[in-house]
């Protein structure tokens, strides 16, 4: 069965600090894909970004980063320069490859709370 | 409007009592799915359907009840509502079900079971 391990449950950090999201999953398909939703306080779930198994470049859009490293069985986000409109729970989720159906698995959520 | 919708956004209702909570997309979209977003547990998903008259069970599904007559809509039932099912809900879809396709979220219902 697939797992999504996101343990930091909540973080606070002040304003322009970097911050890092663990997500840690399991599986046993060797094609899988990796997600991370973002959800503000005002409630609708953001789509940030995709990985697939295959591709362990990480990747950077603007502030925001991902690590990907298939050897820890993580997918790590990081925030640099955090900012209040960053305030938000953050998921990260799991999908199975061709056939799994598209379905997701998500963690816990991390509520980010950056404060002035 | 284009996308896709979830209603009520709100209600509550009693134990023991039926309540639906409609989707609606207007992508065409093949795959939707329904979660119930629960402090703690994140979101867990409760049903899918593949195509129109294709559904299937996800993680949580007893107490539901879901159909798919047309391919943009997705309703949800709870036949006899309990208090365990006070949650938020969130209906989704997805253009196929390949596995790397990114859901697009409803904006979620909030159910509250008394």
């Amino acid at each position: 069965a697939q797992k999504v391990t996101q343990a930091q449950t909540e973080i606070s950090v002040v304003e322009k600090e970097d911050v890092t999201l663990d997500c840690v999953y399991e599986t046993r398909d060797t094609t899988y894909y990796l997600f991370w939703y973002k959800q503000p306080p005002s409630g609708e779930l953001v789509f940030l970004i995709r990985r697939n198994s295959f591709d362990e470049q990480n990747e950077i859009s603007g502030r925001y980063s991902w690590n990907f490293q298939k050897s820890t069985s993580s997918f790590n986000f990081t925030i640099t320069a955090s900012q209040v409109v960053d305030s938000a729970v953050y998921f990260c989720a799991l999908s199975e490859g061709a056939g799994g159906g598209n379905k997701l698995t998500f963690g816990t959520g991390t509520q980010l709370k950056v404060e002035l | 409007d284009a996308g896709i919708t979830q209603s009520p956004r709100y209600k509550i209702t009693e134990t023991g009592r039926q309540v639906t909570l409609m989707c609606h997309q207007t992508w065409s979209h093949s795959y939707m799915f329904w979660y119930r977003q629960d402090l703690g547990h994140g979101l867990r998903l409760i049903y899918y359907s593949a195509a129109a008259d294709i559904t299937d069970k996800g993680e949580v599904p007893d107490g539901y009840v879901v159909s798919r007559s047309k391919t943009e809509n997705f309703p949800l039932t709870l036949e006899s509502a309990t208090r365990s099912q006070t949650s938020v809900y969130f209906c989704a879809s997805s253009e196929r079900g390949q596995g790397y396709e990114e859901q697009y979220f409803g904006p979620g219902t909030r159910l509250t079971v008394t």
